[in-house]
């Protein structure tokens, strides 16, 4: 079956570092990929996505780009806050129609940044 | 608009007890989910409604799971009875058709003791 695999943390960082999130997945036939941040106290929120291969995802700040060859959707960021700290989840979606909200996780990756 | 919402935050209770957690999600969401997350593992899919019918129901662990979505608003998800294994997190989330992106509430943090 489908499979999400992230970097494992926690991740420690100094602000105005470069992140790098690893994900790698294995699917059949053409997944979208996603990545989903949760604050702390918060739900998940979609941070990015990418529907084909090729594709670059980006939102604040934020990028990953959607490598079919080597299966992979890294999360980078060039510069991080203190607000960046949180958990952050790769998933993908390999159901079609009506079913593109069942996704698959990985185990998260929390992400601490200090001043 | 209000977000997806999730009651109650949390829930202690007693292994061989009863939990009925429930999930309130954004005004007009046809479609809605549930997730798991186990001790600090993969968030898993449990069930997708979409209005009052079960899409698919595949990641429901076990027949002790009973969920169910009245009128096609809010749902329910009960454990009956609950094991040790049950705790963790659960996640509701819910989405229109255009475009696609999923809500999720704060989750429920289930503790079995």
């Amino acid at each position: 079956g489908d499979s999400v695999t992230q970097m494992e943390g926690p991740v420690t960082l100094s602000e105005e570092a470069f992140l790098t999130i690893n994900c790698t997945y294995t699917a059949t036939g053409y997944p979208s990929l996603f990545w989903y941040v949760q604050y702390p106290g918060e739900g998940l929120q979609l941070l990015l996505k990418a529907t084909k291969a090729d594709d670059k995802g980006s939102n604040k700040g934020f990028e990953a780009t959607y490598r079919k060859e080597t299966t992979s959707f890294h999360l980078e960021k060039g510069s991080v806050q203190v607000s960046d700290s949180a958990v952050y989840f790769c998933a993908l979606s390999n159901a079609g129609g009506t079913s593109y909200g069942k996704l698959t996780f990985g185990q998260g990756t929390i992400l601490t940044v200090h001043p | 608009e209000a977000g997806v919402t999730q009651f109650p935050s949390h829930s202690v209770i007693e292994k061989g007890q009863t939990v009925t957690l429930r999930c309130d999600p954004i005004s007009g969401h046809d479609n809605l989910y549930w997730y798991r997350r186990v001790m600090g593992k993969e968030i898993k899919f449990l069930l997708h409604f979409v209005k009052e019918s079960k899409q698919d129901e595949s990641g429901m662990p076990n027949n002790r799971f009973l969920a169910e979505r009245t009128g096609g608003t809010y749902s329910t998800l009960k454990v009956q009875p609950a094991e040790l294994e049950d705790s963790g997190v659960y996640f509701c989330a819910s989405s229109q058709e255009e475009g696609r992106v999923l809500h999720f509430g704060n989750g429920t943090r289930l503790t079995v003791t």
